[in-house]
């Protein structure tokens, strides 16, 4: 069955400080990947998602991502966090032959002064 | 546009009640999809509709659980009794067209049940 692993539960940084938030997905098939961010009290916005193409993808707020196929990883990264950037992060797969979306168990990025 | 809308935002009852939640998709959008999100966990999906048809609703625990979505556009889920166990935010999303795996899911706010 297909599964997300995100190690870090919890990630502080200092404001300004590069970040990466570690995403691992376990498929013998093909998948489309997904990160969302959810502020507190509020639902889950997508901030990127790759699909084919360029392993490299941009998002919203200045976050991008890289799908490593040979290491079924699709990490999260942001060269310069703020203060507004501290939330909760998920990663999501979804099987291109089920169309079902997983969870992981998300990543709590809080920024620090 | 108007996002998706839930109501209520937050709901506690005591064990062995029953409640209810209400969510009102994207206008147009055609997939509903009903979420359960434990403290410290990824949302697990529960049910999801394409339409007012259920595509998927095999971790639904349908001894007390139970969804509808009359003519495609808003969705009801109900809890009937509650268990202890089942306080969590339970997050509706909708998505745009047919259900796809590349579709992006808009979600509501949630509501946080707390069962007593």
């Amino acid at each position: 069955a297909q599964s997300v692993t995100q190690l870090d539960s919890q990630v502080p940084v200092f404001e300004e400080a590069p970040v990466e938030l570690r995403c691992n997905y376990s498929s013998s098939v093909s998948v489309y990947l997904f990160w969302y961010v959810q502020y507190p009290n509020q639902g889950l916005q997508l901030l990127l998602k790759y699909l084919s193409g360029s392993t490299l993808v941009k998002g919203i707020n200045g976050f991008e991502a890289e799908f490593n196929k040979s290491q079924t990883s699709f990490h999260l990264r942001k060269p310069s966090v703020h203060i507004s950037d501290t939330a909760e992060y998920f990663c999501a797969v979804s099987d291109r032959g089920t169309y079902k979306y997983i969870f992981g168990t998300g990543t709590r990025l809080k920024v620090l002064a | 546009e108007a996002g998706v809308a839930q109501s209520p935002r937050y709901k506690i009852i005591e064990k062995r009640q029953s409640v209810a939640f209400w969510c009102n998709p994207i206008s147009g959008h055609a997939t509903l999809y009903w979420y359960q999100q434990i403290l410290g966990q990824g949302p697990k999906l529960l049910i999801q509709f394409q339409n007012n048809g259920v595509v998927d609703d095999s971790q639904l625990p349908k001894d007390r659980f139970s969804a509808e979505r009359l003519k495609g556009v808003d969705s009801t889920l109900k809890i009937q009794p509650a268990k202890l166990e089942d306080s969590a935010v339970y997050l509706c999303a909708s998505s745009p067209v047919l259900a796809g795996a590349y579709n992006e899911q808009f979600f509501g706010p949630g509501t946080r049940l707390t069962v007593l």
